[in-house]
C-alpha cells in the first residue's frame, strides 16, 4: 500500500526566508503527485500539480519538483511571507484514489 | 476554476442522530466524487468513492451502514452519518473528478466540521 511521508512535520521561519518541504512516498508506480495548501478549520486549495512524466512545475513563489525514481517531491517557497502560514499536504494519485502524506505546519514569523 | 461546495460547513448535533452532508460541483458533471475525514492535526482518510447511479465503494475499515454514501446526481452526493457518536466528531471533506481529456484533477470542498455531543 502505498505511504506518503511528509517533513518536516512543522517548520518556523523568519519572513524572507526561502524553505523547502519535502515529500516521500514508497510505490513509484503513480499518475501524478500534488501539492496543497490547508489553512486553520478548512478545506483543501490545489497549488501544483506533477504529471508522473514532469520533473517540476512552478507558480509565482512555488516551485514543486518530482523524482518518481526514488519516490520524492520537494516544494520550494521563495521569499516566504506570513501569509504563506497553513498546512501543506502532499498527496500522489495512484490511478483510483489520492494517498495523503501527513503535513507540513509552517509558520512564517513577521 | 471547477468549484465544489459542501453544506453544510459545520453542524452540532446530538448522539444518537443522523446528520447529513451534501457535496455539489457547481459548475461542472462529476461521475466520482471521494469523500476523506480528517482528524485534527492528521492528514486526510479516504472513506469511500461514491459512483453516480451506483453503489460506493467503502474503504477498508469504514462502516457502510454508519456512513451513508448517496450519488442521486452527476453534481450531487450526499454523506449520512447514522446514529452519530461523539467518535464520529471530525472534518470531513468531499472531491469531485473532472475529466477533461488528457487531465483529470479532482476538486475539493470546504469541507464540514461535525461535533456530536
Amino acid at each position: 500500500k502505498q505511504e506518503v511521508t511528509q517533513i518536516p512535520a512543522a517548520l518556523s521561519v523568519p519572513e524572507g526566508e526561502n524553505l523547502v518541504l519535502n515529500c516521500s512516498f514508497t510505490d513509484s508506480a503513480i499518475y501524478n503527485l500534488q501539492w496543497f495548501r490547508q489553512d486553520p478549520g478548512k478545506g483543501l486549495t490545489s497549488l501544483l500539480l506533477i504529471q508522473s512524466s514532469q520533473r517540476e512545475q512552478t507558480s509565482g513563489r512555488l516551485n514543486a519538483s518530482l523524482d518518481k525514481s526514488s519516490g520524492r517531491s520537494t516544494l520550494y517557497i521563495a521569499a516566504s511571507q506570513p501569509g504563506d502560514s497553513a498546512t501543506y499536504l502532499c498527496a500522489v494519485w495512484g490511478g483510483n484514489q489520492f494517498y495523503f502524506g501527513t503535513g507540513t505546519s509552517l509558520t512564517v514569523i513577521p | 476554476g471547477a468549484v465544489v461546495s459542501q453544506h453544510p460547513s459545520w453542524v452540532i448535533c446530538k448522539s444518537g442522530t443522523s446528520v447529513k452532508i451534501e457535496c455539489r460541483s457547481l459548475d461542472f458533471q462529476a461521475t466520482t466524487m471521494f469523500w476523506y475525514r480528517q482528524f485534527p492535526k492528521q492528514s486526510l482518510m479516504l472513506m469511500a468513492t461514491s459512483n453516480e447511479g451506483s453503489k460506493a465503494t467503502y474503504e477498508q475499515g469504514v462502516e457502510k451502514d454508519k456512513f451513508l454514501i448517496n450519488h442521486a446526481s452527476l453534481t450531487l452526493s450526499t454523506l449520512t452519518v447514522t446514529s452519530a457518536h461523539p467518535e464520529d466528531s471530525s472534518f470531513y471533506i468531499c472531491s469531485a473528478w473532472l475529466s477533461s481529456g488528457a487531465t483529470d484533477t479532482q476538486y475539493f470542498g470546504p469541507g464540514t466540521r461535525l461535533t456530536v455531543l
